[in-house]
């Protein structure tokens, strides 16, 4: 069964702590998105990564950090930096960087206390 | 002013009515159009792909690009409350290049 998944559904973390958020895929798609998705205004590119061991920032990457050391996984880290890090975080593959269909996982909502 | 505009509703409509959504761009160089479902605490899903000007028919939704206006629509006939969700908008200007999503309008079909 193909997809994205992403895991915890809902984290909770206090003010000053890092945080992982994880995504994998099983489709063998090249590339790996992170949003950012906040009530009315969408979604927000945070970072991308179109192959293994390479990301590139999106529109809003200050206070998150990625990695990509395998091709189906692209964790993202939220930092202590990042000043207002409650949000819906979606993750999102596509086949490779020449295609724009993607594909999204469920989700994780993150909530800091 | 953001690139992409979409009314955030909501729209409410009665079961089997059409559903009429639109987006308003701004950037000319924008070629690849999407519209994604999204239900709610879930990821958006692909329902409609247009590149460049014209309509796009896939059983009851339809998709209009119109260049010339910078607006994008997409109907959905014979609604149904299965058709209840937010619908977002998606544009980009070349294959692979990132994509500028709208706020997403959100629908409800009545029974």
């Amino acid at each position: 069964d193909g997809g994205i998944t992403q895991s915890p559904k809902y984290l909770f973390r206090k003010e000053g702590q890092n945080v992982t958020l994880s995504c994998e895929q099983n489709l063998n798609h090249d590339a790996m998105y992170w949003y950012r998705q906040d009530p009315g205004q969408g979604l927000r590119l945070i970072y991308y990564s179109q192959i293994v061991n390479d990301f590139q920032k999106g529109d809003i990457a200050e206070g998150y950090s990625v990695s990509r050391e395998k091709k189906e996984s692209f964790p993202l880290t939220v930092t202590s930096a990042q000043k207002n890090p409650t949000a819906f975080y979606l993750c999102a593959s596509s086949m490779n960087r020449d295609s724009d269909t993607q594909y999204f996982g469920p989700g994780t909502r993150l909530t800091v206390l | 002013q953001k690139e992409v505009e979409q009314d955030p509703g909501p729209l409410s409509v009665p079961e089997g009515a059409i559903v009429s959504l639109n987006c308003t761009y701004s950037n000319s160089a924008f070629q690849y159009f999407m519209w994604y479902r999204q239900y709610s605490r879930k990821g958006p899903e692909l329902l409609m792909y247009t590149y460049s000007s014209g309509n796009k028919e896939d059983g009851r939704f339809t998709a209009q690009v119109d260049k010339s206006s910078k607006y994008i629509s997409l109907f959905i006939r014979d609604s149904q409350p299965s058709d209840s969700a937010t619908y977002l908008c998606a544009m980009s200007d070349a294959a692979g290049n990132k994509l500028t999503f709208g706020g997403g309008t959100r629908v409800l079909v009545k029974p």
